[in-house]
Formats: C-alpha cells, sequence, structure tokens
C-alpha cells in the first residue's frame, strides 16, 4: 500500500522569506501523480501544485514549486517570498487512475508565517 | 458557480443515531469521494464512486454506508454513529479523476461531526 510521509508536523518562516515543506512516499508504481493542498483555517481543501510522475521538470505555481525526486521518493514544496495569507495546514497527496482516483494524504504541516 | 456543497456544516449527534451527510456538486462530476479527516492522520478515503450506481470501499469504510442514485448526489450515511466516528468529513468530486489536468479534485467545506 502507498503511504505519504510528511515529518515536520510544524515549520514556521518569517513574511517575505522562503520555506520547504518536506514529503516522501512510498509506491511501487512508475505512472502516478502528486499533489499540495493547502488547509487554511477556514477548512477549504485548496489544491497548490501538480506533479505528474512521468514529467521529469519540477512543477511551479508563481511562488510556489516543487522538488521531485522520482528515485528518492521525495516531493518537498518550496513557498518563496512568503506571505501572511500562506499560513495554513499543507498535505501533500499521492493518487492512481487505477486506484479508483484515490488520494493518499500525508499526516499534514502547519505553517505559520511572522510578520 | 461550480462547487461541491456539504450539509450540515456542524453536527453534534449521540451514539447510535441514524444519521446522513449530504453532498452534491454542480459540476456534472462522474467521481465522488467520501474523507475524513483526523489530526495527525491526514485525510483517509471512506467510500468513491466512479459514476452513477458505482460505489467502491475506501481505505477506512467500516461503519460508513454511501449511495449514488444520481449523478450530482453523494450522501454519507451513519447508520449507528459512534464516539470514533468524531471527525471532519469532506466530500470531493473531479469530472474524470486525476489525468485531467484541469479538473483537480474539488472539495466541499467540510462537515464537523461530534458523537458523544
Amino acid at each position: 500500500a502507498q503511504t505519504v510521509t510528511q515529518s515536520q508536523p510544524e515549520m514556521s518562516v518569517q513574511e517575505a522569506e522562503t520555506v520547504t515543506l518536506s514529503c516522501t512516499y512510498d509506491t511501487s508504481e512508475s505512472d502516478y501523480y502528486l499533489f499540495w493542498y493547502k488547509q487554511p483555517p477556514s477548512r477549504q481543501m485548496i489544491l497548490v501544485i501538480r506533479q505528474e510522475a512521468y514529467k521529469q521538470q519540477n512543477a511551479t505555481e508563481n511562488r510556489f514549486s516543487v522538488n521531485f525526486q522520482k528515485a528518492a521518493k521525495s516531493f518537498s514544496l518550496k513557498i518563496s517570498d512568503s506571505q501572511l495569507g500562506d499560513a495554513a495546514m499543507y498535505f501533500c497527496a499521492y493518487g492512481k487512475e487505477t486506484s479508483g482516483s484515490r488520494l493518499t494524504f500525508g499526516e499534514g504541516t502547519q505553517l505559520t508565517v511572522n510578520p | 458557480e461550480a462547487q461541491v456543497t456539504q450539509n450540515p456544516r456542524y453536527l453534534i449527534t449521540v451514539t447510535g443515531k441514524k444519521l446522513t451527510v449530504t453532498c452534491s456538486q454542480n459540476m456534472n462530476h462522474e467521481y465522488m469521494s467520501w474523507y475524513r479527516q483526523d489530526p495527525g492522520l491526514g485525510l483517509r478515503q471512506i467510500y468513491y464512486s466512479m459514476n452513477v450506481e458505482v460505489t467502491d470501499k475506501g481505505d477506512v469504510p467500516e461503519g460508513y454506508k454511501v449511495s449514488r442514485k444520481e449523478k450530482r448526489n453523494f450522501p454519507l450515511i451513519l447508520e449507528s454513529p459512534s464516539p470514533n466516528q468524531t471527525s471532519l468529513y469532506f466530500c470531493a468530486s473531479s469530472y474524470r479523476g486525476l489525468s485531467s489536468y484541469n479538473s483537480p479534485l474539488h472539495f466541499g467545506n467540510g462537515t464537523r461531526l461530534t458523537v458523544t
């Protein structure tokens, strides 16, 4: 069974600085998807960024980028120029189309942004 | 506005009293699923449905039922709730699942359930 591990329950960053959230996963598959979701206090689940495993190029979305290391099964999220609105719980997730589009989530990392 | 609507947002009930959490989406999505979120465990899938009348178990289906009689609705039923089902529940939907880049998984706003 696939597992996703986020080893940092809490992280903090100063406003305007850069922070990296870690995620590792375990799978024997070669074709899959990886995601980062953000959950602010409103409880909404907001897709931050997505990576297809067959793509070697790391995904980027504005201030958010990933470092996808397929061989190491690592998928970290880098937030540049951190803003107060980035404060949230961040979840890493793994999914495969043939598994009913099921997402396997990590435990979450609570990010605090200090002014 | 495209959305997944869950009701109620908060629910407090007692052990053994049957309840239903409703979920409706207005995006004509084929795929729908339910997750529960618990501290330190992330989100875990309860049930999912690939289309009308097609449902299957996720990772933690015990104590839950679902039905998919219409494409837009996917209610979660707890026949006899117990305190260990106290959790935050999310409904989610998508058009074609994970391979559709333009249709990521859309989540509802969550239902906070407390069973005493």
